[in-house]
């Protein structure tokens, strides 16, 4: 069975500072992975998608995520963050029938 | 492009009542899928069609809630009746057939149950 770990519930950092949101994965196949953003009383909007080939993609917003399958990881990475990125971050992993789950979200708050 | 809009965007009830949520995907997009996120969780499916047919219903606490999509556009999720459990966001996504992995999500709706 599919599941998705997000092991810091919330993390704070300085603007400016770079950002690893962490993201394990359990999935018998090759992973569709996903990483999604969602502000207060928003929707979710997709940041970055992992399907085959290159292991570093390149999202929206600057962000960019790697896959690491040996360690069954998909970390989301930013080299400086801005105020207007916090909010709450979701990892997924999709399966061939279009099937999402989710992890539990990791809260980023961010202090001038 | 319109994006995936739902109403309404908040909602209160009485345990016990009944309750329903509207959903109008993306044009064109055949998949339209239905989520509950409690709060401090991720997003669970509850329900996802293809067209008008339901591919997986798996997770859907059939007892008290049903979702339709009778025209294979818009969808409507029901609870009947509503226990102080069900008080999450229920959001409503939708893909197309081209791009099936990229899922557009609407605003939600925030159901409290009292």
């Amino acid at each position: 069975a599919q599941s998705v770990t997000q092991p810091d519930i919330h993390i704070t950092v300085s603007e400016g500072a770079s950002l690893e949101l962490r993201c394990n994965y359990s999935y018998g196949a090759t992973p569709y992975l996903f990483w999604y953003v969602q502000s207060p009383g928003q929707g979710l909007q997709l940041l970055l998608k992992y399907f085959s080939g290159d292991t570093l993609v390149q999202g929206i917003k600057g962000f960019e995520a790697e896959f690491k399958r040996s360690q069954s990881s998909f970390n989301l990475r930013k080299p400086s963050v801005h105020w207007s990125d916090a909010a709450e971050y979701f990892c997924a992993v999709g399966n061939t029938g279009n099937q999402f789950y989710f992890g539990t979200g990791t809260s980023l708050t961010v202090i001038p | 492009e319109a994006g995936v809009a739902q109403s309404p965007r908040y909602k209160i009830i009485e345990k016990r009542q009944s309750v329903a949520f509207w959903c109008n995907p993306i044009s064109g997009h055949a998949t339209l899928y239905w989520y509950q996120q409690i709060l401090g969780q991720g997003p669970k499916l509850l329900i996802q069609f293809q067209n008008n047919g339901v591919v997986d219903d798996s997770q859907l606490p059939k007892d008290r809630f049903s979702a339709e999509r009778l025209k294979g556009v818009d969808s409507t999720l029901k609870i009947q009746p509503a226990k102080l459990e069900d008080s999450a966001v229920y959001l409503c996504a939708s893909s197309s057939t081209r791009e099936s992995y990229e899922q557009y999500f609407g605003p939600g709706t925030r159901l409290t149950v009292t």
